[in-house]
């Protein structure tokens, strides 16, 4: 069965600290990986995804496939960063997304 | 570009009673997808459409149904409907051909409150 797992519900860090929001996922066959972001008050949009492999907005995410996990990182956390995190596995070309439960990260100043 | 809308954006039901929610893509793209997002399950996916065809579809009751116009806009209709239907329905559309996972565009969503 397609799962994936964001470990974290909440997380908070100060300005400037590095961050890292969890994501391990179980999906057959060849995953597309992907993390959203929710910021307040606006709409669900894309972040990353682990095929283009850049960094955006500071945020990097390596795809392991051994440990099955895609983990977001920040070495700098802002507080603009403040917002809901979902790590999402979608089946090669397909459009069906499976969202993970979230994690909600605060930047304290 | 226009960003996906949705409408209508608040609307209040009566247990028993059916809804159609729209959804308009950003033009150019031709898979349209609907998430249920409550606070106990989180987002959940519900089905996709891509040019009039149902290509995707979630573990949801035949309730749930959608469709798909020649422009690409789309509905989804809840039949019956109960408590738990009460939800934040997004929709999302892609430039998707099926190659490939493309980013998807979400609206602001339809609040549904059912009692």
């Amino acid at each position: 069965a397609q799962r994936v797992t964001q470990p974290e519900k909440l997380l908070s860090v100060f300005k400037g600290a590095p961050v890292e929001l969890k994501c391990n996922y179980s999906y057959s066959g060849s995953p597309e990986l992907f993390w959203y972001v929710q910021y307040s008050r606006q709409r669900l949009q894309l972040l990353l995804r682990h095929i283009s492999r850049e960094s955006i907005k500071g945020f990097t995410a390596d795809l392991n496939k051994g440990e099955t996990s895609f983990h977001l990182k920040k070495p700098f956390a802002q507080e603009e960063d403040s917002a809901m995190y979902y790590c999402v596995p979608t089946q090669g070309g397909s459009e069906k997304l499976v969202f993970g439960k979230g994690t909600k990260l605060t930047v304290n100043p | 570009k226009a960003g996906v809308t949705q409408t209508p954006r608040y609307l209040i039901k009566t247990r028993g009673q059916q809804v159609t929610l729209s959804c308009s893509p950003i033009s150019g793209h031709r898979s349209v997808s609907w998430y249920q997002q409550t606070p106990g399950q989180g987002l959940q996916f519900l089905f996709e459409y891509f040019s009039e065809t149902q290509r995707n579809k979630g573990n949801f009751p035949g309730r749930f149904s959608g469709r798909q116009f020649s422009n690409s806009r789309s509905e989804m209709n809840v039949s019956t409907l109960e408590l738990g239907d009460s939800a934040l329905y997004l929709c999302a559309s892609s430039y998707s051909t099926g190659a490939s996972s493309y980013e998807q565009y979400f609206g602001p969503g339809t609040r549904l409150t059912v009692t």
